[in-house]
């Protein structure tokens, strides 16, 4: 099956700094979402984005499918970014994930 | 627009036992997946409802088993529950099949003693 890889694992910020997070599929996609994990577990959507870029107040994306990956930048990041950032791509209409990049923001 | 809702958030039961969990999705939504997270092998999909159908299974054993309702909500049952159970367990809605957007409920964390 497909695999999924993130990268960095873990990131330790300061407030206000930019982060680029990496997301790598070994093979071609018709889907990939982006999801931040909040404290309580929940998968907030961030992303829609099988190719091209998009943009969302302060994050933005871009899949790059031909190359097979995708980015998610994070500028000005605030202590409320921190938590679990999962890319997921479909497979067979199913979901599948990538281990995640643990982001860590300090004020 | 109501998101998906899970219930109930938070379950403990003991080992042997059976737990029933149910979601329900965005309304118009007719695909319905539902996945389960813990800290060893992060989120694995367990199984996927088109149409009050099973579509699709994930690598689990029997004790895992799902339905669907006429009105998509749909709900998943483990039985005789082991402390490897112990999991997030999340429900993702999407209008259909496929390449479309998934959304998730918060999850129903369930303990296993």
């Amino acid at each position: 099956g497909i695999q999924v890889e993130q990268s960095p694992p873990d990131l330790i910020l300061q407030e206000g700094a930019n982060s680029t997070l990496r997301c790598n599929f070994s093979d071609s996609v018709n889907n990939l979402q982006w999801f931040h994990q909040n404290p309580w577990g929940q998968l907030i959507n961030l992303f829609y984005i099988p190719s091209g870029t998009k943009q969302n107040g302060r994050l933005s994306a871009t899949t790059v499918a031909t190359e097979r990956y995708s980015l998610l930048y994070i500028s000005s990041s605030q202590t409320t970014d921190s938590g679990v950032y999962f890319c997921a791509v479909v497979q067979g209409n199913k979901l599948v994930f990538g281990a995640g990049t643990i982001l860590r923001v300090k004020s | 627009k109501a998101g998906v809702t899970q219930t109930p958030r938070y379950l403990i039961k003991t080992r042997g036992q059976q737990v029933t969990l149910s979601c329900s999705p965005i309304s118009g939504h007719r695909s319905v997946s539902w996945y389960q997270q813990t800290p060893g092998q992060g989120l694995q999909f367990l199984f996927e409802y088109f149409s009050e159908t099973q579509r699709n299974k994930g690598n689990f054993p029997g004790r895992f088993s799902g339905r669907q309702f006429s009105n998509s909500r749909s709900e998943m049952n483990v039985s005789t529950l082991e402390l490897g159970d112990s999991a997030l367990y999340l429900c993702a809605s999407s209008l259909n099949r496929g390449v479309t957007e998934a959304f998730f409920g918060q999850g129903t964390r369930l303990t296993v003693v």
